[in-house]
């Protein structure tokens, strides 16, 4: 079946850390791939998005993601994490937009 | 610029009672999605349009159903609720590139 998952499902970082959040796809076609960002409380806000060319894509608030095609992954980065940053993470596949279970983001003071 | 909208924001049902959820986007996009998020389990898309007059079966369909008679709207029903559709559900609309996301309607079924 044609999945997007995300193994972590809370990470705690501290913040002025670097993060990785891991998300993998099980689609067989070349993927359009997103991560997108929710707040409590508020909708979802697009971070970045994948479509062809180069493999690493910048986005807002300083995320960064890489596709390997080798891995089916799109893992999310940033090289310093702020405590605005806490919320959960998710990485989608617009075959038929479906959603990872999600990543929620602690950071620590 | 409105984006995509739904109506109502927050609602409670008694169990059994009936109501339909409004999406509206204004960006002319062809697809069109619903999902409900809860906790722990993310978004899950219940039904999505690919255009006018077209509807699919999203991971979980059971106890709803959809319209969209016009490109611009994506109707949501609830026939008879149950407190398991105690949900925040989400309406999208793409190109298809990215999605872009309403509000949401948080929905209480007591």
């Amino acid at each position: 079946a044609q999945s997007v998952t995300q193994p972590d499902i809370h990470i705690t970082v501290s913040e002025g850390a670097s993060l990785e959040l891991r998300c993998n796809y099980s689609y067989g076609a070349t993927p359009y791939l997103f991560w997108y960002v929710q707040s409590p409380g508020q909708g979802l806000q697009l971070l970045l998005k994948y479509f062809s060319g180069d493999t690493l894509v910048q986005g807002i608030k300083g995320f960064e993601a890489e596709f390997k095609r080798s891995q089916s992954s799109f893992n999310l980065r940033k090289p310093s994490v702020h405590w605005s940053d806490a919320a959960e993470y998710f990485c989608a596949h617009s075959n038929d937009m479906r959603f990872g279970a999600g990543t929620r983001l602690t950071v620590k003071p | 610029n409105a984006g995509v909208t739904q109506t109502p924001k927050f609602r409670v049902l008694k169990t059994g009672q009936s109501m339909t959820l409004l999406c509206a986007q204004d960006m002319n996009h062809e697809y069109m999605y619903w999902y409900r998020q809860d906790p722990g389990m993310g978004l899950r898309l219940i039904h999505y349009s690919v255009g006018e007059g077209t509807t699919a079966k999203g991971e979980v369909p059971d106890g709803y159903n959809v319209s969209r008679l016009k490109k611009q709207n994506f109707l949501l029903g609830l026939e008879s609720a149950a407190p398991s559709q105690t949900s925040v559900y989400f309406c999208a609309s793409s190109y298809p590139s990215e999605a872009f996301f309403g509000q949401g309607t948080r929905l209480t079924v007591v």
